[in-house]
C-alpha cells in the first residue's frame, strides 16, 4: 500500500537559516503530493501540492518537487521565520483516495 | 479559514459515555472524510463519504459510525468511548475533480 515517510523531528533553526525536511513515498500510479502545516491549536492547513512528476509545489516561500526517480518531495526554505514554528506533514494520495500522511515534523524556529 | 466547519471544537466526556462530531464542507464539496490524529497513531484516516454514501473505510472502530446527511453535513459518532479514543477529529471536505482535500479546525476530545 501507500506510505509516507518522513524525517522526524524535532527541528530547531536559528531565523533565516536554511530549511530542509526530507520526504519520501511509496505509491502505486501516480500519486499527488502535499505538504501541510499545523500551527499551534490549530487545524491542517494545505502548504503546497504537486501532481505529477517534476512538477515544484511552492507558497509562503516553502518549495518542494515531485521527484519520480527518488520518490521524494523535500521541503525547503531559504530563510525560515519564528512564525514558521509548526508541524509540517508530507501526504499523498491518489485522485479520490484517503490521504496518506508521513507522521510529521516539528520545526521551532527561535530568534 | 478553509470553509470546512467543525463542531464542537472541545469536548470532555467521560469512559462509556457517547459523543456526536459535526462537519460541514466546503460549499458545492460532496466529499467528506474524517481523519484521527493521536499522539501514537498520528494522522490516520477513518471513513470517507460521497453525496450522502460511503466510499471508504479505513481504520475504524465497530465502536465509530459515520453518515452524511443530505445537506452534505457529516457527522461522526464515537459511543462506549475509551480513554484512548482521546485525540483531534479532524473532518475534511473536496471537489469533485480535484485531488486536494481542504481541512477544518478539528474537534479535541478528551476522555476522562
Amino acid at each position: 500500500g501507500n506510505s509516507v515517510t518522513q524525517m522526524e523531528g524535532p527541528v530547531t533553526l536559528s531565523e533565516e537559516a536554511f530549511l530542509t525536511i526530507n520526504c519520501t513515498y511509496t505509491a502505486t500510479g501516480y500519486p499527488s503530493l502535499f505538504w501541510y502545516v499545523q500551527y499551534p491549536g490549530e487545524g491542517l492547513q494545505l502548504l503546497l501540492k504537486a501532481t505529477k512528476a517534476d512538477d515544484k509545489g511552492s507558497n509562503k516561500g516553502f518549495e518542494a518537487t515531485y521527484r519520480k526517480e527518488t520518490t521524494s518531495f523535500h521541503l525547503e526554505k531559504g530563510s525560515v521565520q519564528v512564525s514558521d514554528s509548526a508541524v509540517y506533514f508530507c501526504a499523498l494520495n491518489s485522485g479520490n483516495t484517503p490521504l496518506v500522511f508521513g507522521k510529521g515534523t516539528r520545526l521551532s524556529v527561535i530568534a | 479559514d478553509s470553509g470546512v466547519t467543525q463542531t464542537p471544537k472541545h469536548l470532555i466526556t467521560a469512559t462509556g459515555q457517547r459523543v456526536t462530531l459535526r462537519c460541514s464542507p466546503r460549499s458545492g464539496d460532496l466529499s467528506v472524510y474524517w481523519y484521527q490524529q493521536s499522539l501514537d497513531q498520528g494522522l490516520q484516516f477513518l471513513i470517507q463519504y460521497y453525496n450522502g454514501e460511503e466510499r471508504a473505510k479505513g481504520n475504524i472502530l465497530e465502536r465509530f459510525s459515520a453518515q452524511q446527511f443530505p445537506d452534505l453535513h457529516s457527522e461522526l459518532n464515537l459511543s462506549s468511548l475509551e480513554l484512548g479514543d482521546s485525540a483531534l477529529y479532524f473532518c475534511a471536505s473536496r471537489k469533485t475533480g480535484e485531488e486536494t482535500q481542504y481541512f477544518g479546525p478539528g474537534t479535541r476530545l478528551l476522555v476522562l
